[in-house]
């Protein structure tokens, strides 16, 4: 099994322009999630989705978009990239059945916004 | 060595000795914690867990304890190793938060040879 796996590890982008995080899983989990780290601030949950066709807001919503249209993918996409959005990005995902709260993370996607 | 609070402070113990890291908690309706390790350049890494019916569970060299009282959490590293040096997340999830966990901001453990 590989885990969760992200792309790109590391993208250098300009103010305004657009990307997409890949995240896939091989795990069958229903639960897929991401998570930006910042210095001091622990992980905070940006999106995240209990199955196929279903995504929800986390904490910290603006900016990004997802969806889900398989249960392996769940791309996070950045349509106008800001300064603010530079970041170190986790996909982790997990099962959703009862007593299933461990998250499997990926390695992380080192964004920088100039 | 002990650390408190949920900002990121640094814990420096020698090789051998025995780590405590410490995390605070404010949700007194969390029901789940678990602790999680992570290496320079990698993702998080789940540790052990524990629910909120137990004060204390064991896993490899490493003890969890709850104290609900106080909302407070500890991992303790038993003979800590150079390998054990990462930043320590404690994670708590509540009765009425679904599906999120709630992250601490971690603390900086070193390992000295």
């Amino acid at each position: 099994n590989a885990g969760v796996t992200q792309t790109p590890k590391f993208q250098v982008l300009k103010t305004g322009q657009s990307m997409t995080l890949q995240c896939a899983q091989d795990m069958n989990h229903e639960y897929m999630s991401w998570y930006r780290q910042d210095p001091g601030m622990g992980l905070r949950l940006i999106h995240y989705s209990v199955g196929a066709g279903i995504t929800d807001q986390g904490e910290v919503p603006n900016g990004y978009n997802v969806s889900r249209s398989t249960t392996e993918d769940f791309p996070l996409r950045l349509l106008s990239a800001a300064p603010s959005q530079t970041s170190v990005y986790f996909c982790a995902s997990r099962r959703t059945d009862s007593g299933a709260n461990v998250l499997t993370f990926g390695a992380g996607s080192r964004l920088t916004v100039l | 060595g002990e650390s408190v609070g949920l900002h990121l402070p640094t814990l420096s113990v020698q090789e051998g000795d025995n780590s405590i890291i410490n995390c605070a908690y404010s949700n007194s309706a969390s029901d789940y914690f678990i602790w999680y390790k992570q290496e320079s350049g990698k993702g998080p890494q789940f540790i052990i867990d524990i629910r909120s019916n137990m004060d204390k569970r064991q896993g490899q060299r490493v003890t969890v304890l709850l104290n609900k009282t106080v909302k407070h959490l500890s991992l303790q590293i038993a003979a800590t190793q150079p390998g054990d040096s990462a930043v320590y997340f404690c994670a708590e999830k509540g009765e009425t938060s679904g599906s999120r966990l709630t992250f601490g901001e971690g603390t900086q453990l070193t390992v000295n040879p």
